[in-house]
């Protein structure tokens, strides 16, 4: 069955880098389009950015664009999330997802299957 | 961006009864619509997209339906394990974005 296992939270001060990895199995992972969607603690959700199923395109949510970087290594079946310049405002349960479109199709932006979830806390 | 107001916010049931969430969008998205139910400490759960169409695997007593701006999820009969969070979610345009959650209690 499909599986994404998320890594690579934990607790960071404001400014500084982290990078959240993203396991998957039981899919096609290079066939579909993945995304990243987070959660603040008591909050809804946010979807924060995407990356085609080959990697060509990516697109970001406007509060993290030129801070993020969404990237995939299809060999390893694995999707990163690279975080620079973290905000308190970035605390949140970052969770990745899965594209509901076809495989090979553009994507649809909705979000079929999703991992447990890893926690980013951005304190001083 | 689109903006997604469900109604209501919070809603008491009882096991057995039938429940109905709303959700309209700031403009028209066509049947771009979406529902996930969410338990505490858990991911969102995938229930309904294209407005109507079920999920694979989700139970037959969750149906959703509308189009442009106006949709509706329904719970025919409510379970013990339905009482969750629901959220509406837009995919008519990037961003893609969500409704502010409707929490489904105990009565």
């Amino acid at each position: 069955q499909v599986q994404l296992v998320e890594s690579g939270g934990g607790v960071v001060q404001p400014g500084t880098s982290l990078r959240l990895s993203c396991a998957a199995s039981g899919f096609t992972f290079n066939s579909y389009g993945m995304h990243w969607v987070r959660q603040a603690p008591g909050k809804g959700l946010e979807w924060v950015a995407m990356i085609w199923f080959d990697g060509r395109n990516k697109y970001y949510s406007d509060s993290v664009k030129g801070r993020f970087t969404i990237s995939r290594d299809n060999s390893k079946n694995t999707l990163y999330l690279q975080m620079n310049g973290l905000r308190a405002q970035d605390t949140a349960v970052y969770y990745c997802a899965s594209d509901g479109s076809g495989s090979f199709d553009d994507p649809a932006y909705y979000f079929d299957f999703w991992g447990q979830g890893t926690l980013v806390a951005v304190s001083s | 961006d689109i903006q997604m107001t469900q109604s209501p916010s919070s809603l008491s049931a009882s096991v057995g009864d039938r429940v109905t969430i709303t959700c309209r969008p700031s403009q028209t998205i066509s049947t771009y619509l979406n529902w996930y139910q969410q338990k505490p400490g858990k991911a969102p759960n995938l229930l309904i997209y294209g407005a109507s169409s079920l999920q694979s695997g989700v139970p037959s007593r969750f149906s959703g339906s509308g189009s442009g701006t106006d949709f509706t999820l329904t719970i025919s009969s409510l379970q013990p394990e339905d009482f969750a969070t629901y959220y509406c979610q837009q995919s008519y345009s990037s961003p893609p974005t969500f409704g502010q959650g409707t929490k489904l209690e105990i009565k």
